[in-house]
């Protein structure tokens, strides 16, 4: 069982429309990360959320925390063809042994067509 | 700063044979994790090393898997006996500690297991 679930799973859209990507948990994190994965690379880091509430703009794509710190979204504005790949979050566990250990959700895999 | 490099990248091995994957860090970080990732999933947690300490362990780690980081520097994760089940994609990832305003993993490509 996966701590943060992504919603959707997969999402197909045209270029230019714009997308949204969720993450859930009932688990709190004192931090939450969002990377993007091109299939047979690793992850690449895109931006990491520390306060509740907190929006953070890169771009044309905005990440946003929840007030609990149990949730993210990511929203993309303008989609391109190089938004393609698979969007994971990972939390970090406010438990003092976490290490900088990272919970990952399962991904989305966006797709957007020109 | 060269990234993380992982080596080799693909490898194929019949099952019973042993297998060893190499890691090199970004040299100022002293953090190092191994995850897993199967198809459809997120990276999965396996071990952790700060400098040369292997300070947690996953239960996935089962005893035929070992990692170690000799002198803090790169590290090293071995199969022994593998099965067809630990075919996935072996990703390591470093990060300084302690971390930037914008911190996060430093992943490598991967090692892509495929074990027949």
């Amino acid at each position: 069982t996966q701590l943060l679930e992504q919603s959707p799973q997969f999402l197909s859209i045209q270029e230019g429309e714009n997308l949204t990507v969720y993450c859930n948990s009932s688990s709190v994190f004192s931090s939450l990360q969002w990377y993007r994965q091109e299939p047979g690379e690793g992850p690449v880091l895109l931006v990491t959320v520390v306060t509740g509430g907190e929006v953070k703009k890169l771009k044309r794509l905005t990440f946003q925390f929840g007030d609990a710190r149990k949730d993210s979204s990511l929203h993309i504005t303008a989609a391109q063809p190089g938004d393609t790949g698979l969007y994971l979050c990972a939390g970090q566990l406010m438990t003092t042994d976490s290490w900088g250990k990272l919970q990952f959700g399962a991904g989305t895999q966006v797709v957007v067509t020109p | 700063d060269t990234g993380v490099s992982q080596d080799p990248r693909h490898k194929i091995t019949k099952r019973g044979q042993n297998v060893t994957f190499r890691c090199d860090p970004i040299s100022e970080h002293n953090r190092l994790y191994w995850y897993r990732q199967t198809l459809g999933q997120g990276p999965e947690f396996l071990t952790y090393f700060q400098n040369e300490a292997q300070l947690e362990k996953s239960r996935l780690l089962s005893d035929r898997f070992s990692a170690e980081r000799p002198k803090g520097s790169f590290s090293t994760l071995e199969i022994q006996r593998t099965e067809q089940g630990d075919s996935a994609m072996y990703l390591c990832a470093s990060l300084r500690d302690p971390p930037g305003a914008n911190y996060g993993y430093t992943f490598g490509s991967g090692t892509r297991l495929t074990v027949v």
